[in-house]
């Protein structure tokens, strides 16, 4: 069964610092991986897409990284900024039409 | 429609009852996808349809999951003698063509499930 880390759980910075949040599965043959975020009581949004082909991928302030052989991916925020506060959930496609989610890093941040 | 719409957003029923969600997916998305999340978790998969047929079913937990996609657009996602343990936000989804066509996933705000 493959198995997403995310590190840390909880994570609180001050508004206008860089952060990463990191991502780890225990199977590297993977197709691609979807980094979300999710405010509380409401669904998931797509931030980043990255393929397995990539190496990284970039959105505005955001950037996904991809290192397959070390089963890794990080998500790099520049400049947070309060409205960044979400829970941020990785979510890695083994080649079939399932997502394997993380549990998440619950990031705050301070205004 | 503009997004995924999921009805009700909150449901509260007594152990034992039967329980039907409502997804309703992007207009022309063809694959369509039910998650469960649990308090503190990230979502478990639960089925994937892939037109009108459910192509992967094998996230159902047992044989009171039931989901079924008609006409190929709307799903009902069915959870017969509902337990306390069903109590979570269920979660839909739904891609163009699927994830092997490199298409991201647009979720759905969730229905919430209290088992009593």
């Amino acid at each position: 069964k493959q198995e997403v880390t995310q590190i840390p759980a909880a994570l609180s910075v001050p508004e206008g610092e860089n952060l990463v949040l990191n991502c780890s599965f225990t199977d590297s043959a993977i197709y691609n991986l979807q980094w979300f975020r999710q405010d509380p009581g409401k669904g998931l949004t797509s931030l980043l897409l990255i393929q397995s082909s990539q190496r990284e991928q970039t959105s505005g302030r955001l950037n996904a990284s991809l290192d397959k052989s070390s089963g890794r991916s990080t998500l790099y925020i520049a400049a947070s900024q309060p409205g960044d506060s979400a829970t941020y959930l990785c979510a890695p496609n083994f080649g079939n039409e399932k997502l394997t989610f993380g549990t998440g890093t619950r990031l705050t941040i301070i205004p | 429609g503009a997004g995924v719409s999921q009805t009700p957003s909150n449901k509260v029923t007594e152990k034992g009852k039967y329980v039907e969600l409502r997804c309703d997916p992007i207009s022309g998305h063809t694959a369509l996808y039910w998650y469960r999340q649990s308090l503190g978790q990230g979502p478990e998969f639960l089925i994937y349809f892939q037109g009108t047929g459910a192509a992967d079913d094998s996230g159902l937990p047992n044989d009171r999951f039931f989901a079924v996609r008609p006409e190929g657009s709307v799903s009902t996602l069915k959870i017969q003698r509902t337990e306390r343990g069903d109590s979570a936000v269920y979660l839909c989804a739904s891609s163009g063509t699927g994830l092997s066509g490199a298409n991201v996933l647009t979720f759905g705000a969730g229905s919430r499930l209290t088992v009593l």
